[in-house]
């Protein structure tokens, strides 16, 4: 079966690290660019983060840029995001999704919530 | 970074009638490589999202026939022929052409 499965989320404190992780099945993992795309409590969609097939690539929104780290392990089809510096407003479901231009497979998110 | 607009907000829709969302963006959509990424997504309560169209018409595998998307340029509009019960929820464009990648705001699709 094609899926994406997050992990990693949970409770930390303002300033604390957390570490997600995405693990594909179903599909040729190496083949695709996969991004984070969170979504606060009751609010839209914000991209978070791409990388490229390959893993040379990372691209950043600039509300993470210089906090959170994106890379993937294509010898375990996993995807991750190191995310340190926490803030209140990062609280959000960590989506992990499927990229070719636009967003054909998501996960069903892994929550971080970011208070004291 | 390009700004997705949608409208409208909220659409209260009778079962078995016609929706329709529009989305405009700041800039074109076009890329230099001559594709419209821009594609619509749908969101029902309490799951993740899912890819309805991609590059302005193209419906994802598996999507009923009775959504349709159109558009070119900097404005785009999805059409729900016939509302089915389990359409509610909400309805988001996103445009893919350019980093960063940008959502609009969102359309709540309800039934009357």
């Amino acid at each position: 079966e094609v899926q994406l499965l997050e992990s990693g989320g949970g409770l930390v404190q303002p300033g604390g690290s957390l570490r997600l992780s995405c693990a594909a099945s179903g599909f040729t993992f190496s083949r695709y660019a996969m991004s984070w795309v969170r979504q606060a409590p009751g609010k839209g969609l914000e991209w978070v983060s791409t990388v490229t097939s390959s893993g040379d690539g990372t691209y950043y929104a600039d509300s993470v840029k210089g906090r959170f780290t994106i890379s993937r392990d294509n010898s375990e089809n996993t995807l991750y995001l190191q995310m340190n510096s926490l803030r209140a407003e990062d609280t959000a479901l960590y989506y992990c999704a499927k990229y070719v231009r636009f967003f054909d497979l998501w996960g069903r998110g892994t929550l971080v919530t970011v208070s004291s | 970074d390009i700004v997705m607009t949608q409208t409208p907000l909220s659409s209260p829709v009778t079962l078995g009638q016609p929706a329709s969302i529009s989305c405009r963006s700041s800039q074109s959509l076009v890329h230099s490589d001559g594709n419209t990424y821009l594609s619509w997504l749908q969101q029902r309560p309490g799951q993740p999202p899912r890819i309805l169209i991609y590059k302005i018409s193209n419906r994802f595998s598996g999507v009923p026939d009775r959504f349709s998307g159109s558009g070119a340029g900097t404005d785009f509009t999805l059409k729900i022929s016939r509302v089915e019960a389990e359409d509610v929820g909400v309805y988001y464009c996103m445009q893919g052409t350019q980093l960063p990648l940008t959502f609009g705001g969102g359309t709540k699709v309800e039934i009357k």
